[in-house]
């Protein structure tokens, strides 16, 4: 069965970088987009961007953009989240999260989630 | 940006009940309308794509529906499992944003 297993808590000071893994099994990698999503605590879903791991391309949406990374690596199955020059309100619980078909392109119906990795921003 | 404007923000029934959770969007978004059921500390589960597709294992009490730019989820006969907190997110173009969600409780 399709699984996306995320990274575990982090804890980071205003600043910092954070780096979040998400490792998918159960399906060719390649063939399914990735998106990004998170939840500040008591909030809604914000997209963030995703990934083609066909060929590493990415969208991000324009409020991180300068501040987001998404790769990944083929041979290990897995796609990475990096998000720099963390604040406060960066705090939230981050999902992975794969296309619910391997249309070309991304569809963003987003049927497989991982279980979330929270970040906290405090100094 | 498109905005996706969802209501009401909270919402109490009883099990057996009828209800409906309506999304706007800012502009046209064809049929490119998600929605997704999320309960405490879980991830989100997708139940209906292209405003009105029933993803498979999803109770058929479930339904979605569309006219222009206005969209709803109905659930009709509700179960003890369903109250949890609703979100519609577009897909038309990026970012690809969600309603601020709909709370759904017990009354």
């Amino acid at each position: 069965q399709v699984q996306m297993v995320q990274s575990g808590t982090e804890l980071k000071k205003p600043g910092a970088s954070v780096t979040i893994s998400c490792k998918a099994s159960g399906y060719t990698f390649n063939d399914y987009y990735v998106h990004w999503v998170r939840q500040a605590p008591g909030q809604g879903l914000e997209w963030m961007g995703w990934i083609n791991p066909k060929n590493g391309g990415t969208n991000y949406a324009r409020t991180f953009k300068g501040r987001i990374t998404m790769t990944r690596d083929t041979s290990l199955g897995t796609v990475y989240m990096d998000l720099a020059s963390l604040r406060s309100d960066d705090t939230a619980l981050y999902f992975c999260a794969r296309d619910r078909d391997d249309f070309t392109g991304t569809t963003a119906e987003l049927l497989h989630w991982g279980q979330g990795t929270l970040v906290t921003v405090s100094s | 940006d498109i905005q996706m404007t969802q209501s009401p923000s909270s919402l109490s029934a009883s099990v057996g009940d009828r209800v409906t959770i309506t999304c706007r969007a800012s502009q046209s978004i064809s049929i490119y309308l998600n929605w997704y059921q999320q309960k405490p500390g879980k991830a989100p589960k997708l139940l209906i794509y292209g405003a009105s597709t029933l993803q498979s294992g999803v109770p058929s009490r479930f339904s979605g529906s569309d006219s222009g730019t206005h969209f709803t989820l109905t659930i009709s006969g509700l179960q003890p499992e369903d109250f949890a907190t609703y979100y519609c997110q577009h897909t038309y173009t990026v970012p690809y944003t969600f309603g601020q969600g709909t709370k759904l409780q017990i009354k």
